[in-house]
């Protein structure tokens, strides 16, 4: 079974409108972390925002925000104001466990801000 | 402050032959690792280091070797190439290894003809 599924392979979004990309993962750890990062066609990896299970808030991060649903072990990434240069693959990825230093990948999702 | 630096950034090997990525971070970081990225795919971890001396497989390790004899270096040997090694091969670190962010190298694009 997949841990960490990622449903969306592309999107398309208006400039200035908001974005949600989703991000379902599978685990039967108390203790794991949640992690969205960026890759621009350049190809470097970006880490943009990260999730603790045990974390009560979800995460923000600038124009960047974690919608944490434990229950339902999703980890949506919501982008605010989207902009041209948000354009680029988006990784969701997971640790699992307090004494694994491995983070387990999704398949990515493509997101195209049109103008 | 580099970051993590790989080299070379794009290479091409003949099947069986063989050749070593080179990967140097001066974050002081402990934990460093090797991932590779097939096309369309997400990243899947071939070996980690949790400091100098302490290597452990990843969940694709076949085909590769790692050595951590310093701190800062983390060199990937690709030992008789297959075509199933194209990939683009990216080197990353971390300080505390469970909550804090992966740093990136720039990848190498490696083919194998």
């Amino acid at each position: 079974a997949q841990k960490i599924t990622q449903t969306q392979p592309g999107m398309f979004v208006q400039e200035k409108e908001a974005v949600t990309l989703d991000c379902t993962y599978d685990t039967s750890d108390q203790s794991y972390g949640l992690f969205w990062y960026k890759q621009p066609s350049s190809g470097e990896m970006i880490f943009l925002i990260y999730q603790g299970s045990y974390d009560e808030q979800n995460a923000t991060e600038g124009r960047y925000s974690l919608n944490f649903q434990k229950a339902r072990k999703s980890a949506n990434l919501v982008i605010s104001a989207s902009q041209l240069g948000d354009s680029a693959m988006y990784f969701c990825a997971m640790r699992e466990g307090d004494s694994n230093y491995q983070l387990i990948w999704g398949a990515g999702t493509k997101l195209i801000i049109k103008p | 402050n580099a970051g993590v630096t790989q080299t070379p950034k794009f290479r091409i090997l003949k099947i069986g032959q063989s050749m070593t990525l080179q990967c140097t971070q001066d974050m002081n970081h402990n934990y460093m690792y090797w991932y590779r990225q097939d096309p369309g795919m997400g990243l899947k971890l071939i070996y980690y280091s949790v400091g100098a001396g302490i290597t452990d497989k990843g969940e694709v390790p076949n085909g590769y070797n790692v050595s951590r004899s310093t701190t800062e270096d983390f060199p990937l040997r690709l030992e008789l190439a297959a075509p199933s090694q194209t990939s683009v091969y990216f080197c990353a670190s971390s300080y505390l290894g469970l909550v804090s962010e992966q740093y990136f190298g720039p990848g190498t694009r490696l083919t194998v003809t």
